[in-house]
């Protein structure tokens, strides 16, 4: 799997965009982008995913560069239950499913009024 | 939020004893999952399952070991723990095949070895 890189905190005030980049340069053509976030010391919770195109969904948006080697998950409005650590994943798809994940240390965002 | 339980939530035991923890689900997931959290490491993933009496290891598979005998329970269980297990546990769940693999975490469960 390839491995990514992300800066290791991040502010951002409430009510702006947060926009954490995260770089994957030894991507391969089939693995996706995947994105997590742990607030405080609860289990991870699924963001957004997405391959090539860019993907918005009720929580975020991810774009991705066109020759994907890196991309950026955008909140568009941060609030302070934003405030969390977000995963950047990348991972080839297996053809039973059932994808086995590789957390780095991700980002730590803080909110702040 | 997903039916996952975790037990217990926290434990204290002593280096060379059995410990086995536990993960439940309501969700009827096919896929089960159990990684350890450390400070500096992120999430690491010890054991999945792909099903009932199927299991694979993950990365940091050493010093553990897991049963799934129903499609609702996932045991982990460190045969002989020592103070290099002491970690947060969180046991995962998903049910996609393909890309779309959301995995659901459980509440995670604190073990400190002394």
């Amino acid at each position: 799997d390839a491995k990514t890189t992300q800066p290791p905190s991040m502010d951002c005030a409430e009510g702006r965009a947060a926009n954490l980049p995260c770089n994957h340069s030894t991507i391969s053509g089939n693995e996706y982008v995947y994105w997590y976030r742990q607030i405080h010391s609860q289990g991870p919770q699924y963001i957004i995913h997405g391959l090539k195109n860019n993907e918005t969904n009720e929580m975020a948006s991810l774009i991705i560069t066109e020759d994907r080697k890196s991309s950026t998950l955008i909140l568009p409005h941060a609030t302070l239950r934003d405030t969390a650590v977000y995963y950047c994943i990348v991972r080839v798809v297996s053809s039973g499913g059932g994808n086995k994940l590789t957390f780095g240390t991700g980002t730590q965002l803080k909110v702040e009024l | 939020d997903a039916g996952i339980t975790q037990s217990p939530r926290h434990k204290v035991t002593e280096t060379g004893t059995p410990v086995t923890l536990r993960c439940h689900q309501t969700e009827n997931h096919r896929y089960m999952y159990w990684y350890r959290q450390d400070p500096g490491h992120g999430l690491r993933l010890i054991h999945y399952s792909y099903g009932v009496k199927d299991t694979d290891k993950g990365e940091v598979s050493d010093g553990y070991s897991v049963s799934r005998s129903k499609t609702e329970d996932f045991l982990l269980t460190l045969e002989s723990a020592t103070s290099s297990q002491t970690s947060v546990y969180f046991c995962a769940i998903s049910d996609r095949t393909g890309a779309y693999n959301e995995q659901f975490f459980g509440p995670g469960t604190r073990l400190t070895v002394l």
